[in-house]
């Protein structure tokens, strides 16, 4: 069984600020997604990163991927509030017929 | 473009009862579906792999018998909750890929079901 670590469970920051989720493995996985969801809603795909040491930018967030296919982290520059919500990273350890491991969530509020 | 809907959002149901959740890919062809389930505050846990034209392959702790899924075609599948308890209230999510082999699965709206 692939389990993924994601760290940290909670965390309150102030705006402005930078902040980085981590999520590990000792499983090596073919893609990492990560995703956003909002109270109520189904997850909404950030980023796939595939590739070992692979690094990807979506404005103020920078994805990377561990050189060994086995970690991923989110780094969020000059947090907002709009930021706010549950960031899940996710492995996939075949192609397309495989369902996703996810990792248990970072609870993030930026307050203003 | 890649677009999953389901319905409904909510629904309450009484213990004893079946209810039914629908997914569909509007705007693709879905091969492959996957059904998830996820409790307040924690995170997404795969319940079964749907496959159009074949039976789902259920993960491990999930019964089959009181899940039922169908995949009647490339843009449908359906989560039967049968004889429902009031420990099958969750937050149930479905996914779908757009390509084969993609790596990228777009997730339905999720269905609210609360069992009275």
């Amino acid at each position: 069984t692939q389990l993924l670590e994601q760290s940290p469970q909670f965390l309150s920051i102030q705006e402005g600020e930078n902040l980085t989720v981590y999520c590990n493995s000792s499983s090596v996985f073919s893609s990492l997604q990560w995703y956003r969801q909002e109270p109520g809603e189904g997850p909404v795909l950030l980023v796939t990163v595939v590739t070992g040491g692979e690094v990807k930018k979506l404005k103020r967030l920078t994805f990377q991927f561990g050189d060994a296919r086995k970690d991923s982290s989110l780094h969020i520059t000059a947090a907002q509030p709009g930021d706010t919500g549950l960031y899940l990273c996710a492995g996939a350890g075949g192609g397309g017929a495989d369902g996703l491991t996810f990792g248990k969530g970072t609870h993030l509020i930026i307050q203003p | 473009g890649a677009v999953v809907s389901q319905h409904p959002s909510r629904v309450i149901c009484k213990s004893g009862t079946s209810v039914k959740i629908e997914c569909r890919s509007l705007d693709f062809q879905a091969t492959t579906m996957f059904w998830y389930r996820q409790f307040p505050k924690k995170s997404l846990m795969l319940m079964a792999t749907s496959n159009e034209g074949s039976k789902a392959t259920y993960e491990q702790g999930v019964e089959k018998d009181k899940f039922l899924i169908n995949h009647a075609s490339l843009t449908l599948s359906t989560l039967t909750v049968t004889s429902a308890h009031p420990e099958d209230s969750s937050f149930y999510i479905c996914s779908a890929t757009q390509v084969r082999d993609s790596y990228e699965q777009y997730f339905g709206p999720g269905t609210r079901l609360t069992v009275t």
